[in-house]
């Protein structure tokens, strides 16, 4: 089974700030990776595929990079709707796994 | 609109048995691959099983083999989980989630809100 490790567990930032999420791999995913945001009471949503495509309707803010074991989600200028919790997702290999989430949380 | 609404979920006994649907709408249903992703209450995202959108083949996360069967009624446009011996590690909000065309090793977008399925004595 993969292993996706995120880190932090928490960033506290201000609106406007830069935020910066890793995730990483406990074996090669190639690009097969997404990242996911999610709100409290609401379903996970998509925002990056393949490591660096945005999803439909994601802002330009977000950002994705990264191969193989080491991947980035940024955000270039938090605004106040992006504070949530943060997932990465590989389908390299079965199972599919999940990252345990990054917390975005208002300074 | 892609629309997915889960139903069937409540509280059981260990041991116990349960049938999770997903109306899905919006899209055509019968060639998509379709997933379970589960949330235990405070925790983190959980893949439980996929069907593909191709040949139907199944697949399910080690913790649930044999215990839980995923199905798809492609008249119906709905996805079921029908879930038996339930343990209380299976107490989580169970989504539905929508694949690639054919796919079955997918990302998912959009997800169903979810239901809750509460497995306590």
């Amino acid at each position: 089974e993969i292993v996706l490790t995120q880190s932090p567990a928490t960033l506290s930032l201000s609106p406007g700030e830069r935020a910066t999420l890793s995730c990483r791999a406990s074996q090669s995913v190639g690009r097969y990776l997404a990242w996911y945001q999610q709100k409290p009471g609401q379903a996970p949503r998509l925002l990056i595929y393949d490591a660096s495509n945005r999803a439909t309707g994601i802002p330009a803010r977000f950002s994705g990079s990264g191969s193989g074991t080491d991947f980035t989600l940024t955000i270039s200028s938090l605004e106040p709707e992006d504070f949530a919790v943060y997932y990465c997702q590989q389908r390299s290999n079965w199972p599919l796994t999940f990252g345990g989430g990054t917390q975005v949380e208002i300074k | 609109e892609v629309q997915l609404l889960e139903s069937g979920g409540g509280l059981v006994q260990p041991g116990g048995s349960l049938r999770l649907s997903c109306a899905a709408s919006g899209f055509t249903f019968n060639i998509y691959g379709m997933t379970w992703v589960r949330q235990a209450p405070g925790k983190g995202l959980d893949w439980v099983s996929t069907i593909s959108g191709s040949d139907g083949s199944t697949y399910y996360a080690d913790s649930v083999k044999g215990r839980f069967t995923i199905s798809r009624d492609n008249s119906k446009n709905t996805l079921y989980l029908q879930m038996n011996s339930l343990r209380a590690e299976d107490t989580a909000v169970y989504h539905c989630a929508k694949g690639t065309p054919a796919g079955s090793r997918d990302y998912f977008d959009p997800w169903g809100r979810g239901t809750l399925v509460t497995v306590s004595s």
